[in-house]
């Protein structure tokens, strides 16, 4: 069993809807969650972290973690084409807490 | 208020000559991590280093990979003899080493390794 799963997608929404992405890990164990954004060509670039059940809310992003179901979301509201990326979930595996596992992203396009 | 820096971004080697990667962390943080994106892969850890230093290398191949971090200057990756198979991209990350799971890590723009 892989240890972080995302669709690769390319999962395409229409400017201004909401794009949910989803993530899940193996290890029961894991304590963070974070989403990383990355352009093609491009290194990965920090949007949110997560390390409690619920919701966590930044602007037009939300963060949804899920411990007993071992299951990491992020929803992007009014989607915008500068949204267009490859989005990668990424987990500490194990019981270190630097040690981080990425799934292999899933490609979002936002149609104009 | 630099972020982390790697050079060269670019780099070409022929197979059998060595590499070096450089990265200086974020202003502040003292932890440096490597991580290796191959093409269509996802990014896969490499190695874990504070100042003089190695934590955890497990994600290193066993063979004409090393990495340093010395108690002045850039940490360094190094890859003898390179091989066509090393071609990816390097990113490193730092972060400030905060204890529990606060530690965020942040990547610097990376060198795309080409082995000819």
């Amino acid at each position: 069993q892989k240890e972080v799963e995302q669709n690769s997608g390319p999962l395409s929404v229409p400017e201004g809807a909401i794009a949910s992405l989803n993530c899940t890990y193996s290890d029961r164990g894991s304590q963070s969650f974070f989403w990383y954004r990355q352009y093609s060509g491009k290194s990965p670039e920090l949007i949110m972290f997560i390390y409690s059940n619920g919701d966590k809310e930044d602007g037009r992003f939300t963060a949804q973690l899920n411990k007993a179901s071992q299951y990491v979301s992020l929803l992007i509201r009014d989607s915008q084409p500068s949204d267009s990326a490859t989005y990668l979930c990424a987990v500490n595996i194990g019981s270190s807490n630097y040690k981080l596992t990425f799934g292999k992203g899933t490609l979002l396009t936002v149609n104009p | 208020n630099a972020g982390v820096m790697q050079n060269p971004r670019h780099l070409v080697r022929r197979r059998g000559q060595e590499a070096r990667l450089r990265c200086s962390p974020m202003k502040g943080h003292s932890h440096v991590y490597w991580y290796r994106q191959l093409p269509e892969e996802g990014l896969k850890f490499m190695v874990y280093l504070q100042k003089e230093n190695i934590i955890d290398e497990s994600g290193m191949p066993k063979e004409r990979f090393s990495a340093e971090f010395p108690k002045e200057g850039p940490s360094i990756l190094r890859i003898q003899q390179v091989v066509r198979g090393d071609s990816a991209a390097y990113f490193c990350a730092s972060s400030t080493g905060l204890a529990g799971a606060a530690d965020t890590q942040y990547f610097g723009p990376g060198t795309r390794l080409t082995v000819l």
